[in-house]
């Protein structure tokens, strides 16, 4: 999996609440990326990282924001949540071969 | 921006009939067309890709064309087994960056 750990893996939340979401990798890949993933809608770009304080936003990037202080953590913060950012977030990394994203295990937030 | 539609949405083949999933896209600079596989709990895994400036690509029992003219690429499965069960996606960008990607198909084998 490229050296992609997504925490938690599973968290439920209250509507809200702030909640945080890490994606660690360790093997220095420049660009890093949040992707959510709902049924019928596939995966759609959140934000995205193109180095250590370089971030931008994706299609879907109201409600959430991101941080990137070292390049092996992107943080995908929702600053409140609510019942429409249930869903299941992926991390993507671009391999070395510049090939297809790999991407991490995910996260399934559930926010009641 | 890119926009990416797949179809079918749910296919169901029997072991060892091919599966054929299509995809368009609507931005012509787009080069870059890959594939994943998704097996449930699991995240979406590169099983094929295709750039622009090629029609056609194969690996063993997979393979994916292109079309430019039409902005359609598609994914032929051949000989399939009940291990290929899973949901697909297509996706496009343009360098490997913005990509977009399509609703999903989920397929099942029968045995």
């Amino acid at each position: 999996d490229a050296g992609i750990t997504q925490s938690p893996r599973h968290k439920v939340t209250e509507t809200g609440t702030p909640v945080t979401l890490r994606c660690h990798q360790t093997e220095n890949h420049r660009y890093m990326y949040w992707y959510r993933q709902d049924p019928g809608h596939g995966l759609r770009l959140i934000h995205y990282s193109y180095g250590v304080k370089d971030t931008d936003k994706g299609e879907v990037s109201d409600g959430y924001s991101v941080s990137r202080s070292k390049t092996e953590d992107f943080l995908l913060t929702l600053e409140s949540a609510t019942s429409s950012q249930t869903s299941v977030y992926f991390c993507a990394i671009i391999p070395r071969d510049g090939g297809g994203y790999t991407f991490g295990s995910g996260t399934r937030l559930t926010v009641v | 921006g890119e926009n990416v539609e797949q179809h079918p949405s749910t296919l169901s083949v029997q072991e060892g009939d091919s599966a054929v999933i299509k995809c368009t896209y609507s931005d012509s600079a787009s080069n870059y067309f890959p594939w994943y596989k998704q097996e449930l709990g699991k995240g979406p895994q590169l099983i094929i890709d295709i750039r622009s400036n090629v029609g056609e690509k194969k690996d063993q029992r997979i393979a994916v064309t292109l079309n430019k003219t039409a902005k359609h690429f598609s994914l032929h499965i051949t000989e399939t087994q009940p291990e290929d069960s899973a949901v697909y996606f297509c996706a496009a960008s343009k360098e490997n960056n913005d990509m977009r990607f399509g609703a999903g198909t989920r397929l099942t084998v029968k045995p």
